[in-house]
């Protein structure tokens, strides 16, 4: 079945580490993107990537980094510069049409 | 940049009865419009989307409507059901040649069996 795969899908940190959340898919999808989503505030974008090797900051990149080194995936990691990084985060993909298939998300809790 | 503006935040209705969800956009230039539902605990999952060359379109019990004039947009779901209680969220792009979205802020729908 093609789709999205993030992991994992519950992660604890503490503070002052860095995480990775993984993403891939197998729909051969050139775009991905990363959404932060919190209480009542909606998706709010973080990167996205249109091609391999490329990739551009959204609405709230400040204190995550992403990698696209390979065309089915796209992890993002959250650092501790992230003031405040416990959220639902959610990764998707389309053909660049505005589409977008999510996958199941990963939410982080900050112990 | 981009900015949508989604209402009502939360709204119950009892089951059979219409919904409405009404959002507003603020790039005229905008012109694809998707609705997201996204159920407890899961990705959100296009349900429907409209272009900006046309008026309204239906798939079945639900159906969007657009209002380039007035820069707003709605969606109706008919003859509500428990499994239609989700969070629903409406999306725009951000201008003319960009298919990077804006989403409102999301809606609460709560179908009373």
């Amino acid at each position: 079945d093609g789709g999205i795969t993030q992991s994992p899908k519950y992660l604890f940190r503490k503070e002052g580490q860095n995480v990775t959340l993984s993403c891939e898919q197998n729909l051969n999808h050139d775009a991905m993107y990363w959404y932060r989503q919190d209480p009542g505030q909606g998706l709010r974008l973080i990167y996205y990537s249109q091609i391999v090797n490329d990739f551009q900051k959204g609405d709230i990149a400040e204190g995550y980094s992403v990698s696209r080194e390979k065309k089915e995936s796209f992890p993002l990691t959250v650092t501790s510069a992230q003031k405040n990084p416990t959220a639902f985060y959610l990764c998707a993909s389309d053909w660049g049409t505005g589409e977008l298939f999510f996958g199941e998300g990963s939410r982080l809790t900050v112990l | 940049g981009e900015n949508v503006e989604q209402h009502p935040s939360t709204l119950s209705v009892q089951e059979g009865d219409s919904a409405v969800i009404k959002c507003t956009y603020s790039d005229s230039a905008s012109n694809y419009f998707p609705w997201y539902k996204q159920e407890l605990g899961k990705g959100p999952q296009l349900i429907i989307d409209i272009r900006s060359n046309v008026g309204e379109k239906k798939d079945q019990r639900i159906a969007v409507t657009l209002n380039k004039t007035a820069k707003h947009f709605s969606l109706h779901i008919t003859e509500t059901q428990p499994e239609d209680s989700a969070v629903y969220f409406c999306a725009a792009t951000l201008g003319a040649g960009s298919y990077q979205l804006t989403f409102g802020k999301g809606t609460k729908l709560s179908v009373i069996p």
